[in-house]
């Protein structure tokens, strides 16, 4: 299985600022996903990000507030813009290669004030 | 899209005790995984599962794809089990996405 880390592991912001998280994994997948877990909450998927293109967003997330870039197999990053409170969550990297299993990172924990 | 549902939404063990967790699924699916999360938010990989049985120490789980419902089961419960316990299904068609379940969170007494 694939080894997955992410920075910063947690965070604690200020509202109106960004923040940006990166997933590093200790080899080349094809399928990268950011997902985000509110408090209490299950988890729900923000994207699918594309080596080389813009990513695909689903439906409730657009790009001008978590911007994801992916340039290259083994790397990828989430920005949360423009946080507010409601923000506050853990968001979760995940890899998978096609028609295998699915791997999380350890999670970025957000607290915005 | 793709509904899953997990039950019960809370269950509270005694150590030592076993016990049946269950995952519905409205549509065909091509992956199913069951995952732990501990205390620390970490999610752990237990089973990929789209069909069939598998046993890994005390836990076994099964699906049968057919009638959408995928069972993990829990015996000789430790303390350590604790946390919250998701069922994620990838649709079939759905490009590799998991939808996951709400959880059910388990907390085992010493």
């Amino acid at each position: 299985s694939a080894v997955i880390s992410q920075k910063p592991s947690r965070d604690i912001c200020q509202r109106g600022t960004s923040l940006t998280i990166q997933c590093q994994v200790d080899s080349q997948v094809t399928m990268m996903f950011w997902y985000r877990q509110q408090p209490g909450q299950s988890l729900t998927l923000i994207a699918t990000a594309n080596q080389g293109s813009e990513a695909t967003y689903e439906s409730g997330f657009v790009i001008d507030k978590f911007p994801i870039s992916r340039p290259n197999l083994t790397f990828s990053t989430l920005t949360v813009s423009n946080m507010s409170p409601e923000d506050s969550s853990i968001y979760l990297c995940s890899v998978r290669q096609v028609g295998d299993e699915q791997f999380f990172g350890p999670g970025t924990r957000l607290t915005v004030l | 899209g793709i509904q899953v549902e997990q039950s019960p939404p809370d269950l509270i063990l005694q150590e030592g005790a076993n016990s049946t967790l269950r995952c519905n699924f409205s549509d065909s699916v091509n992956n199913l995984q069951w995952f732990h999360q501990n205390p620390w938010g970490q999610l752990i990989n237990l089973f990929y599962i789209p069909s069939g049985t598998k046993q890994n120490g005390r836990l076994s789980a099964t699906t049968v794809a057919t009638e959408r419902y995928s069972l993990l089961y829990i015996s000789s419960s430790q303390t350590t089990d604790s946390g919250v316990y998701f069922c994620a299904v990838e649709r079939t068609g759905a490009n590799s996405k998991l939808t996951f379940g709400k959880g059910i969170t388990l907390s085992v007494r010493p």
